[in-house]
């Protein structure tokens, strides 16, 4: 079975630019999550996708980031400008909606902002 | 503020030895407990869940407890091997229906010597 998948691995972008982050969960997994890691500091929750339907978007840091799930299948994450600060690893995770609480995650992609 | 803190960023153990990491959180009451290993360039990956009923888990060489009085969980790795050096997360769990929320601590890394 494949486990999650997050594309690309690494992105070096400038200040003001745009990325898309993208995510493909397990199949068959609903749930879907964002999660940050910024440099030295803990990973921390962004954001909750039941298929296409947002649950809990209370961990987006700003209105710069813009989360969807069209079809309730792969997410994208796209953060435009981006800043500085948004330096980090982004991980995404999945898990199946009413099964173990558990969550698998991806290998993560890392943001660099220059 | 909800703060969660493992006990040291670093542990350095024989091999053989039983390593034990420490998870302390305040201003919080999660229904469930989960550790995680991360290994550099990876996501966690799950290893344990805890309930708050639940004094202690164990799953081969691992062991967990939960003690929501003291707001503490320790994590044991018996036995332990150079392949279990990595580091490890605790994140509190908090319930939104039939999916979980994490939150995690900052990570102890472990390193396990011959």
């Amino acid at each position: 079975e494949a486990g999650v998948t997050q594309f690309p691995s690494h992105s070096v972008i400038e200040k003001g630019q745009t990325v898309t982050l993208r995510c493909d969960p397990i199949s068959g997994h609903d749930n879907l999550y964002w999660y940050r890691r910024v440099m030295g500091k803990e990973i921390k929750f962004l954001l909750h996708f039941v298929k296409e339907s947002k649950q809990d978007e209370s961990g987006m840091p700003n209105n710069r980031f813009l989360a969807e799930r069209t079809g309730g299948t792969y997410s994208t994450l796209k953060v435009q400008p981006a800043e500085l600060e948004d330096s980090g690893v982004y991980f995404c995770a999945s898990s199946q909606v009413g099964g173990p609480r558990e969550q698998y995650f991806g290998p993560g992609t890392r943001l660099t902002v220059t | 503020s909800q703060k969660i803190e493992q006990n040291s960023e670093a542990l350095n153990i024989q091999e053989g030895k039983t390593a034990t990491l420490t998870c302390n959180y305040t201003n919080y009451s999660p229904a469930y407990l989960q550790w995680y290993r991360q290994d550099p360039g990876r996501g966690p990956v799950f290893l344990l869940l805890i309930r708050e009923n639940e004094k202690e888990k164990r799953k081969e060489r691992l062991k967990v407890t939960f003690d929501t009085t003291l707001k503490q969980s320790l994590f044991h790795i018996t036995a332990s091997q150079p392949a279990d050096s990595a580091t490890y997360l605790c994140a509190l769990d908090s319930l939104t229906g039939t999916a979980s929320k994490l939150t995690f601590g900052t990570g102890t890394r472990l390193q396990v010597t011959l």
